[in-house]
């Protein structure tokens, strides 16, 4: 099944304390980003990748980090995590190099810092 | 600077009844336009996309948009709404230079009985 995968679903964890959120992808898709949600905002891009060892900054880049070594795999760091990161973290992946490809979404990282 | 407005924060509707989502867009050349929806607990899923042609694009689940460049609009409806349609609705529109998309801040459909 194609599909984009995160993990964890669900995660607390305390101020300072690094993590890491997963994403995957079995679409050999080019494109892949991280969104957040956060309500009132809809979602707002934290970082892009347009193919292996290419990434950008998106809208709201500070506290994050991205990396992008294998094409199915766009991993989403948090040197530090701050209260100000809680939020509902979401994966994308499409093929970049076509007009008529639409987004696909993860089922969400809901994380908490406290 | 490109940009999304979803004016209605929240819609509640009774089953059965039609259903219209506003969406209003600022962008300066032909846009991308989106619509996706996202029920509790879950990723996005897209409802429907407008590239160019025709202007009346039908979607999953019975639903449609039309793209209105005069008022830069992409309105989404549905002639019938059921219970599993409450959700929250997301209106987007592509950059063409970085494949990124801007999300409007959702409107949540709440379904009466």
């Amino acid at each position: 099944e194609a599909q984009v995968t995160q993990n964890p679903r669900y995660l607390i964890t305390v101020t300072g304390k690094k993590l890491t959120v997963t994403c995957s992808q079995n679409m050999n898709h080019e494109y892949m980003s991280w969104y957040r949600q956060d309500p009132g905002l809809g979602l707002r891009q934290i970082y892009y990748s347009m193919n292996v060892e290419v990434t950008d900054k998106g809208d709201v880049p500070e506290g994050y980090k991205v990396s992008r070594k294998e094409k199915r795999n766009f991993p989403l760091i948090l040197e530090s995590p701050s209260p100000n990161q809680t939020s509902l973290y979401f994966c994308a992946s499409s093929f970049g190099d076509r007009d008529y490809s639409p987004l696909h979404f993860g089922n969400g990282t809901r994380l908490t810092v406290t | 600077a490109q940009s999304v407005t979803q004016p209605d924060i929240h819609i509640t509707v009774s089953e059965g009844a039609s259903l219209e989502l506003r969406c209003n867009y600022s962008y300066g050349a032909t846009p991308y336009l989106f619509w996706y929806v996202q029920s509790p607990g879950q990723g996005l899923q897209l409802l429907l996309k407008y590239f160019s042609g025709d202007t009346l694009v039908q979607g999953i689940k019975g639903f449609e948009a039309e793209f209105k460049r005069s008022q830069s609009s992409f309105n989404l409806r549905k002639p019938s709404v059921h219970w599993s349609d409450a959700a929250e609705y997301f209106c987007a529109v592509r950059m063409d230079s970085s494949y990124k998309l801007i999300f409007g801040s959702g409107t949540r459909l709440l379904v009466r009985p």
